[in-house]
């Protein structure tokens, strides 16, 4: 059974440009979520999805970020217009639920640098 | 709002030996629970072991288990019999029990990169 699949592994853009990030959760999984790693910050919870509907973004740290679940397996996370701090790697996990017993499932993450 | 702190940056083991890295939490929750996550060199999170805060029996995975202390609000994971493969970053994390208002999210350390000897 695959995993969380992320698209790009890697990307670099230039500061202003907008940056949009895939994720693929597990198949049957119905609670998704967006972390970010930073040597500054750790690990932090962007948002999070379940049945495809945003439940908590307190974590977007600003407007420039957006993040969309079209269907139960597919999202996005886009960043318009990126700045060099967002440089970061960005992880999708996804769970079979919300009930706390549910473990998440890391993608690989994308590396993201803004030039 | 609950903390998790790995106060080792760093460790390092001889290959075949034991070792224990550390992680304490704070919360006022009685329901919860505690995992730790490998993060070797390609970035996967990966997860080690899990324990469920009502569980009184320290959770055990083949050569990783925990020593749970609730009262302590203690969380080690000891590796045995250490491998190469074991070298990476290890992340503590707490998820809360509760309800809804308590959030779904992970909380993380800082984690502790594990160094293996050969």
């Amino acid at each position: 059974d695959a995993g969380v699949i992320q698209s790009p592994r890697h990307e670099v853009t230039e500061m202003g440009q907008e940056v949009t990030l895939r994720c693929k959760p597990i198949s049957g999984h119905n609670s998704l979520f967006w972390y970010r790693q930073t040597m500054m910050r750790g690990l932090e919870l962007l948002i999070y999805f379940n049945n495809n509907v945003p439940i908590d973004d307190s974590g977007m740290p600003e407007d420039r970020f957006s993040a969309k679940m079209p269907n139960a397996s597919f999202s996005t996370l886009k960043i318009q217009p990126s700045e060099p701090r967002d440089s970061a790697v960005y992880f999708c996990a996804s769970s079979p639920g919300l009930i706390p017993a549910d473990t998440q499932y890391f993608g690989p993450g994308t590396r993201l640098t803004v030039l | 709002a609950q903390t998790v702190t790995q106060s080792q940056p760093e460790m390092s083991v001889q290959e075949a030996e034991t070792v224990t890295l550390s992680c304490t939490y704070d919360t006022s929750e009685s329901d919860y629970y505690l995992f730790w996550y490998k993060q070797p060199p390609s970035r996967q999170m990966i997860l080690v072991i899990r324990q469920e805060a009502y569980k009184q029996q320290n959770a055990t995975e083949n050569r990783f288990s925990v020593n749970f202390q609730k009262a302590a609000k203690s969380f080690s994971l000891k590796i045995s019999d250490s491998q190469l493969g074991d070298a990476a970053m290890y992340f503590c994390a707490y998820r809360s029990g509760g309800t809804k208002s308590s959030g779904d999210k992970l909380t993380f350390g800082t984690g502790t990169r594990l160094a293996v000897r050969p």
